[in-house]
């Protein structure tokens, strides 16, 4: 158990609608990065946080958007769902920006 | 994103076999990161490494970060059924963004 929890795990939905996942990171990281990773796909890195403010954009659509709130927590949001969205999702946290990341057990997607 | 070019992208042993895998990247790290996936679970972190020539051990696992800072290998002695997964590396730049390789998946066969 890496300390990171994210929910929910399992989430189907239909296309062009929206969804939020939620992470929380281990206690006293300070740094939160979100990825997706599609079949047979590596991890891609979307965006990182950094103790509320959004710290690297990586390969993240205009339909998506994340923030983190002042507990630490962090929500990825995806609009406008299409069938290639589907992926896991995982959430990653670090003590600072930089430093190793512990990642959680995913969300998994499916847009139908 | 970048990625890491790492390889092999698939490998079948028999399980008492050693298995080596290799990461490179066109540009220096400071950080190697090796992790371990297993099916519809998150990435575990297997072994750090932070310094260049760094040779690090966990278990039947080592690895190295190699001296041009460009490379890194791992590598796992007697292979037993359970290091089936897909094992990615990471690398973290001077402008502290990670990147992660493709994958090597491993099969181990009884």
């Amino acid at each position: 158990d890496s300390g990171v929890t994210q929910t929910p795990k399992h989430l189907i939905t239909a296309t062009g609608q929206r969804v939020t996942l939620r992470c929380s990171p281990r206690s006293g990281d300070l740094s939160v990065y979100w990825y997706q990773q599609s079949l047979d796909q590596g991890l891609q890195f979307l965006i990182q946080y950094y103790n509320g403010e959004e710290r690297a954009k990586g390969n993240i659509l205009e339909r998506f958007s994340a923030q983190q709130f002042p507990d630490l927590h962090s929500e990825l949001n995806l609009s406008s769902l299409e069938l290639g969205d589907s992926a896991l999702y995982f959430c990653a946290s670090s003590v600072e920006d930089g430093a190793t990341q512990y990642f959680g057990p995913g969300t998994r997607l499916l847009v139908l | 994103g970048q990625q890491l070019n790492q390889s092999p992208q698939s490998m079948f042993i028999q399980e008492g076999e050693d298995v080596s895998m290799n990461c490179t990247s066109s540009s220096i790290f400071n950080t190697w990161l090796w992790y371990k996936q297993d099916p519809g679970e998150g990435p575990v972190l297997l072994i750090a490494l932070y310094k260049a020539g760094e040779l690090t051990s966990n278990g039947r696992l080592t690895a190295q970060f190699g001296i041009t800072r460009k490379d890194s290998f791992l590598n796992i002695s007697a292979s037993i059924p359970s290091d089936v997964g897909i094992y990615f590396c990471a690398g973290r730049n001077t402008g502290n963004q990670f990147y992660f390789g493709t994958g090597t998946s491993l099969t181990v066969i009884p």
